[in-house]
């Protein structure tokens, strides 16, 4: 089946360094890959965002890029805070009939250390 | 402030218990999720409902089932619980793919403990 595969599971950086997270995916149709953040105790949200008419999208202190042809797409960010701690999780849209789905990546537990 | 509800936090239940997780969402979305968090896994696809009585297996389906009678409401059920089901549920709602707002909108999750 479809796969989305992120690396590494675990980060830790220190407070003002960037951390980067790499995902691969399986099916060159996707065409839609959001990242996520969950913090402890909350459901994942949303906070970037890339389609694959665009190679970069950046918001501030995060940024996204994309490689179609490698099937890659990675998330930076820049000038780490503590508030950045969380689990970050990548997924691609993979289409089955009239629908898509989004598939995850197994995620990555950053630790911004102060 | 968009919102998807899950009705518990925390639940405990026992085995071999009728188990029934419920999730609600104010946005219209047509198309909602039901997902298992485990550690080391991510988020595992369990159900999925593209609309009012519709619903399609994802990845992890076996041990439980979906209704949906109304399009708010998206509720997954345990048939009868046991350990290995022990897990965090998160229930998301998106509206459909063809849409250019296509991000997915998850509930805060609920953690049962099957005892």
């Amino acid at each position: 089946g479809e796969n989305v595969e992120q690396h590494p599971s675990t980060l830790s950086v220190q407070e003002g360094d960037s951390a980067v997270i790499k995902c691969t995916y399986s099916d060159s149709a996707s065409n839609y890959f959001p990242w996520y953040k969950q913090e402890l105790g909350k459901g994942p949200q949303l906070i970037i965002d890339i389609r694959s008419n665009v190679g970069e999208k950046k918001d501030q202190r995060i940024a996204v890029t994309l490689n179609k042809t490698a099937k890659h797409f990675s998330l930076y960010i820049t000038e780490t805070q503590p508030e950045d701690s969380a689990v970050y999780f990548c997924a691609a849209e993979f289409w089955g009939g009239s629908q898509g789905n989004l598939i995850f990546g197994k995620g990555t537990k950053l630790s911004v250390k102060p | 402030d968009v919102k998807v509800t899950q009705s518990s936090r925390y639940l405990v239940k026992r085995t071999g218990e009728k188990v029934f997780l419920e999730c609600v969402q104010d946005m219209d979305h047509e198309n909602m999720f039901w997902y298992r968090q485990d550690p080391g896994l991510g988020l595992r696809l369990i159900y999925f409902s593209y609309d009012v009585k519709m619903k399609e297996k994802g990845d992890i389906p076996e041990g439980y089932s979906v209704s949906r009678e109304k399009k708010e409401r998206f509720s997954l059920i345990l048939e009868s619980a046991s350990t290995n089901q022990t897990s965090m549920y998160l229930c998301a709602s998106r509206a459909p793919a063809t849409q250019p707002n296509t991000e997915a909108f998850f509930g805060q999750g609920t953690r049962l403990t099957v005892v």
